[in-house]
């Protein structure tokens, strides 16, 4: 058990839609990263936040958002959802801000599009 | 740009058989590198780590890596895999310079009977 919580599990939606996916880091770590997994984009990075404030970007999509909130939850907003965004969304946490120490991942939440 | 390549997509190896998994960066300065396994279903485990100093550095589940500096290789090794050992195994490369962690594109083990 890595420590961090990744809510919900699995999720089907359509076409068009919004859906939120929560994370809750492990107890004392500020940074929290969301990636996205595919099978053809492999691990893709796509933000962080440390302590509430963004701080890194990567290949995030404008109709993708995120927060930290001040218990340090964050949450990941994905909306007109398109076929393509089916994949595995993986929220890590970190004590240190850079990436340079141990990343501890949840267990993801596949989002399937139909 | 810091990057990081797994040339093998898929490896087969039979149990009890030895294993070394490329991996090649690209970053100008000394990199953070990581090796982390990801079973079926789960999220991603750390295996090991180099920051600095002894480049031949020991991690969990018996894997052990060596950094060589003039080949930007970290090749993961262990000298006799176990059929649990079959999994996805990422490279990643962080620096101080920036936030983010880079992962390498994944190699996934197969181990035969």
């Amino acid at each position: 058990d890595s420590g961090v919580t990744q809510t919900p599990k699995h999720l089907i939606t359509a076409t068009g839609q919004r859906v939120t996916l929560r994370c809750s880091p492990r107890s004392g770590d500020l940074s929290v990263y969301w990636y996205q997994q595919s099978l053809d984009q492999g691990l893709q990075f796509l933000i962080q936040y440390y302590n509430g404030e963004e701080r890194a970007k990567g290949n995030i999509l404008e109709r993708f958002s995120a927060q930290q909130f001040p218990d340090l939850h964050s949450e990941l907003n994905l909306s007109s959802l398109e076929l393509g965004d089916s994949a595995l969304y993986f929220c890590a946490s970190s004590v240190t801000l850079r990436g340079t120490g141990e990343l501890f991942f949840g267990e993801g939440s596949r989002l399937t599009v139909l | 740009a810091q990057s990081v390549t797994q040339p093998d997509i898929h490896i087969t190896v039979s149990e009890g058989a030895s294993l070394e998994l490329r991996c090649n960066y690209s970053y100008g300065a000394t990199p953070y590198l990581f090796w982390y396994v990801q079973s079926p279903g789960q999220g991603l485990q750390l295996l090991l780590k180099y920051f600095s100093g002894d480049t031949l550095v020991q991690g969990i589940k018996g894997f052990e890596a060596e950094f060589k500096r003039s080949q930007s290789s970290f090749n993961l090794r262990k000298p006799s895999v176990h059929w649990s050992d079959a999994a996805e195994y990422f490279c990643a490369v962080g620096a101080d310079s920036l936030n983010d962690m880079r992962f390498g594109a994944g190699t996934r083990l197969t181990v035969k009977p």
